[in-house]
């Protein structure tokens, strides 16, 4: 199984801050690793798709990059409405996993 | 509107059985790998298992794996999870979940808004 880790666990940052949250996969996820967002009481949302790919209807702050084991997402410039836990999730081999979390509140 | 809906969640004793279902709506259903995530209160997120869009192939968490079963009824728009013997740990909000794109096991597109299974006495 591919394991994945996320860092940091938790983040606190201010509206206009540009953040940087690292996942890394225990063996090569290619290509293969999405990232979702999820607030409280709700389902995550699909942010981006097979590492760089930005969903439709994501807003640009948003960006993904890496291969291989290590990946990015980053946020270029908060706002308000981005603070939530975000989950990296690789669908190259089963079972697929996602990594534990970071959650990103306000500073 | 691309849609999903569970239901079926609810307090179950340890070592018993519940069904839960996910109806789809809004799209082709017979097009897209289907999956389960669940997580626990307070934790993340856990892949439980998929269902191939023809209902050819499942794959489990080895954690469930000879407990849980996935199915789907494509003339009834509808996805399934049969979980037996169920266990304290599997207390969690199960999401049903479709894949992005038609025929490819990917990233998770469209989500349910869950349904909660309470494992206790």
């Amino acid at each position: 199984d591919i394991q994945m880790t996320q860092s940091p666990s938790s983040l606190s940052a201010s509206v206009g801050d540009r953040v940087t949250i690292t996942c890394r996969a225990s063996q090569s996820a290619s290509s293969y690793l999405n990232w979702y967002q999820q607030k409280p009481g709700n389902a995550p949302r699909l942010l981006i798709y097979t590492s760089s790919t930005l969903q439709s209807g994501v807003p640009s702050r948003f960006s993904g990059s890496g291969s291989g084991t290590d990946f990015t997402l980053t946020i270029s410039s908060l706002q308000p409405e981005d603070f939530a836990t975000y989950y990296c999730q690789q669908s190259y081999s089963t079972p697929r996993t996602f990594g534990q979390g970071t959650k990103l509140e306000i500073k | 509107e691309e849609q999903l809906v569970e239901s079926g969640g609810g307090l179950v004793q340890p070592g018993g059985s519940l069904r839960l279902s996910c109806a789809a709506s809004g799209f082709t259903f017979t097009n897209y790998w289907m999956t389960w995530v669940r997580q626990a209160p307070g934790k993340g997120l856990e892949w439980v298992g998929n269902i191939k869009h023809d209902g050819s192939e499942q794959y489990y968490v080895d954690s469930v794996k000879g407990r849980f079963t996935i199915s789907r009824d494509n003339a009834k728009n509808s996805l399934y999870l049969q979980l037996n013997s169920l266990r304290a740990e599997d207390t969690a909000v199960y999401y049903c979940a479709r894949a992005l794109l038609r025929y490819f096991d990917d990233a998770f597109h469209i989500w349910g808004q869950g349904t909660m299974v309470t494992v206790s006495s």
